[in-house]
């Protein structure tokens, strides 16, 4: 069965801090690795990272995959507390149809 | 651009009632999913549909749930006899194709409390 895992499960930061969230998956014929955003309503889609795209970056946030390892993180510069939130790490394998599984997240919560 | 719609936002159900969870999908976009979020869990993948077509049902459970994509109007997802346990967030999303297409925009929710 398809399994991915986010670290940790929640993280408390101060503004300003620098974080990094961890994914790793185990799946069978890996395609793409998605990470989204979930605050009280729709998860917003923040990155998509495939075998043609290993990076991606947009203003303070940061998204690396290691295939060799299996993983993903999201790193989080100078966190505000906008950025408190749920973070959502899925994956799609070839052959289901876009079908996302989904790691618990990672709850992110600032101390102001 | 609308994003995607679901309808009603929050509903209650005594148990034995029937539920029906309605989902507009953004415009352009033909391919729709439908995900459950338990409380303290993450979203598991329900089934996957296109215009009149179920694609992949494999995260359905076998009784009380059904879902459909009509040529026109909504999707809607079903659950017959609700039981407590289908208390649950369930999440709509969709994409402009399927496979390939993997970016999925998520709607707001429909959250289901079964008294």
């Amino acid at each position: 069965e398809d399994k991915v895992v986010q670290s940790p499960l929640s993280l408390v930061v101060h503004e300003g801090d620098t974080v990094t969230l961890n994914c790793s998956y185990e799946v069978t014929n890996f395609r793409s690795l998605l990470w989204y955003k979930q605050e009280k309503k729709a998860p917003t889609f923040l990155f998509m990272l495939t075998s043609s795209g290993i990076e991606k970056k947009s203003g303070r946030l940061s998204s690396i995959l290691d295939k060799k390892e299996l993983s993903s993180i999201l790193n989080i510069t100078a966190t505000q507390t906008g950025d408190s939130a749920i973070y959502l790490c899925a994956v799609t394998v070839t052959g289901t149809a876009s079908k996302l599984t989904f790691g618990t997240g990672t709850r992110l919560q600032d101390t102001l | 651009n609308a994003g995607v719609m679901q309808n009603p936002r929050h509903l209650v159900r005594r148990r034995g009632q029937e539920a029906r969870l309605r989902c507009s999908p953004m415009k352009g976009h033909s391919h729709v999913y439908w995900y459950r979020q338990l409380p303290e869990e993450g979203l598991k993948f329900m089934v996957y549909l296109q215009k009149e077509n179920i694609i992949d049902e494999s995260g359905m459970p076998k009784e009380r749930f059904s879902a459909e994509f009509p040529k026109e109007g909504p999707s809607i997802l079903r659950i017959q006899q609700v039981v407590r346990g289908d208390s649950a967030a369930y999440f709509c999303a969709s994409s402009p194709w399927g496979i390939g297409g993997e970016t999925q925009y998520f709607g707001p929710g429909t959250r289901l409390l079964v008294l």
